[in-house]
């Protein structure tokens, strides 16, 4: 089955301890995005990627980091997690930039 | 810049057609979205439409799209009870890159 898998799907800790938010897709597809979601706001973009060793920031990329040494994998590492990061992260990916994305069942940070 | 909205809140009755109405800003838009999302769920692409198509059906659903007034619309006939949910609204942004640029939400509530 297609899917795109995230985990852990709920999280919570405490401020300025790293975490890693893992992303893994079967689809083989190019294209991977990190989103979170805030109430009011809709979701916006973290980070992204092309291709494996290619990423770049979104509309929101301060306090995170990514990295994609394979294809399948696209993990979100929050070096020193702050309660601003509170929020509900998406993985996404797409064949092709302009082909629909597939989303995750998305995953519930709380930042104590 | 970019920007997507929606109203947050509709309430229709079972068996109704629900209209949600979506305007964006950037009319270099290749392609305009609409998702699903249920409670604790992830995002569900129910239906998409390129910019040069007016009008897109597919079973209960219909897209409109209003290049001129950049309005987007999706109705759902005969609305049920699981056809509660956000949908969201999102356009491709500008640029080569895989980004979306999603509304805040519309919350379908569907009531007896």
């Amino acid at each position: 089955e297609a899917q795109v898998t995230q985990n852990p799907r709920y999280l919570i800790t405490v401020t300025g301890k790293k975490l890693t938010v893992t992303c893994s897709q079967n689809m083989n597809h190019e294209y991977m995005s990190w989103y979170r979601q805030d109430p009011g706001l809709g979701l916006r973009q973290i980070y992204y990627s092309m291709n494996v060793e290619v990423t770049d920031k979104g509309d929101v990329p301060e306090g995170y980091k990514v990295s994609r040494k394979e294809k399948r994998n696209f993990p979100l590492i929050l070096e020193s997690p702050s309660p601003n990061q509170t929020s509900l992260y998406f993985c996404a990916s797409s064949q092709y930039s302009n082909q629909p994305q597939h989303f995750g069942d998305g995953t519930r940070l709380s930042i104590l | 810049g970019e920007d997507v909205e929606q109203s947050l809140f509709l309430s229709v009755r079972e068996g109704d057609s629900s209209v949600i109405n979506c305007t964006y800003t950037d009319s270099s838009s290749t392609y305009l979205y609409w998702y699903k999302q249920e409670p604790g769920a992830g995002l569900q692409l129910l239906t998409y439409i390129f910019s040069n198509m007016d009008m897109k059906q597919d079973q209960r659903l219909t897209v409109l799209l209003n290049k001129k007034d950049k309005h987007l619309s999706l109705r759902i006939a005969d609305t049920q009870t699981g056809d509660s949910a956000i949908y969201f609204c999102a356009e491709r942004g500008s640029g080569g890159y895989n980004k979306l640029i999603f509304g805040a939400g519309t919350r379908l509530a569907v009531h007896p």
